[in-house]
This record gives C-alpha cells, structure tokens and sequence, in this order.
C-alpha cells in the first residue's frame, strides 16, 4: 500500500533556528517524493522534488530534502527559518511508472516560527 | 499571469443546490486533478484526468462529476450540496512524460454550503 506519514502534526521553532520536518513513506519501489508549501489561503506550491540520484535535494527558499532508502524518509530541512516560512508543509509521493496518476499525499506538518 | 485559473474564489450555496467550479490551465499540461481541503482531511484526493480520460476516481459519491470539455479544462460538477461539502476545492495539472513530474495546484475554490 502507497502512504505517506507526517508524524508531526505542528511544529513550532524559533527564527534563526533550525528545522526539520519528518517524511516517511511506504512504497513497493522508490518513489517520486516531493515537498509543497501552503501558505494561509493559497494553493500548495512546489518547495523541492526528488526523482533519482544524489539524496540531498535543493529547493526554493534555501530549503533542502534528503532521500534515505534504508529509511523510507524523505525530510525537510532548513538552517534558519524565518518568520514568513511559517505555513503547513505537506511531503507527497508519486509512482515512478508511466501512466499513473495518483499522487499520495501526508496529512500536512503546520509550521509556526515564533520571534 | 497566472497559469492554473479556479472560478470563482469563493462560493456560497444552499443545501440541495447545485454548482459548478471551473478550473483551467495554461501550462500545456496533459493531467489534471481535482483535490478537496477541509478540517476534517487535509488533501483529500478526488479525480485524476489524463487527455481528458478520467483515471482515477477516489470520490465515492455520484454527486461530484468532473467535466473536461477541452484538454486544458476540467471543471467539477456538485449536485445536491450538502453542508459536509463546504471546503476548498483545488485543481491541479502534470505533464506525464516518461515517468511522473510534479504536480501544479491553483488557488482554489472555496465553497460553503448552507
């Protein structure tokens, strides 16, 4: 079965702090992971994508992911958060085969970055 | 400019009514999808059309009809509104090639029913 876990459902770090926020994923082979960002009243937008290769991906905004295989996590990270990145953080996988179209979502991490 | 259009932003029905949300895109895309937000499930899939085929259906009632009347359009028919379909409503598209690519959301339609 295709899921995705987000094991935190509110984080709250202070500005200037650092951040990571948990992924784990379930499925038969690796997937396409990625990150979106939803802030207040908008659409989700694409923070990062990983596809294959080097497990350390770069996203907008100075934030990055790593893929663990062993794991099955696909984490977000950031050196130092800033007031405007609180928002909810969803993690989302996909099949890597052609002509499948379901997109499997977690249940969304909300961010709160506190002065 | 923005590239996936939902109309209108906000809506307001009655119990029993019935509506229509429009999406379009403008990114060339061959998928588009049909995604439900409320406090009760945060994304909720919905429907998956790829060339204007449906793919995928993960609604379980016959009340959300998805309409595409052109490649770039998918619009999502509501019939007999109930209060529990008040949420956002978000379309979003993919180019399908060769394997998967990330997904495009729009700003969404937010419903409430009466």
């Amino acid at each position: 079965a295709q899921s995705v876990t987000q094991p935190d459902a509110r984080v709250t770090v202070s500005e200037g702090a650092s951040l990571q926020l948990r992924c784990k994923y379930s499925y038969s082979a690796t997937p396409y992971l990625f990150w979106y960002v939803q802030y207040p009243r908008q659409g989700l937008q694409l923070l990062l994508k990983y596809y294959s290769g080097d497990p350390v991906v770069q996203g907008v905004n100075s934030f990055e992911a790593e893929f663990s295989k062993s794991n099955s996590s696909f984490h977000l990270q950031k050196a130092s958060v800033h007031w405007s990145d609180s928002a909810v953080y969803f993690c989302a996988l996909k099949g890597p085969n052609t002509g499948n179209y379901k997109y499997v979502f977690g249940a969304g991490t909300r961010l709160k970055v506190i002065a | 400019d923005p590239k996936i259009i939902q109309k209108p932003k906000y809506l307001v029905a009655v119990t029993g009514s019935e509506k229509i949300l429009i999406c379009e895109q403008y990114l060339g895309h061959n998928a588009m999808y049909w995604y439900r937000q409320s406090a009760k499930k945060p994304l909720e899939f919905m429907f998956s059309y790829s060339y204007q085929k449906l793919m995928d259906n993960q609604t379980a009632s016959s009340r959300f009809q998805p309409q595409s009347s052109k490649k770039n359009h998918l619009d999502l028919q509501i019939t007999a509104l109930k209060p529990d379909d008040s949420a956002t409503y978000f379309c979003a598209s993919s180019q399908e090639r060769g394997g998967a690519i990330e997904q495009y959301f729009g700003p969404g339609t937010r419903l409430t029913v009466l």
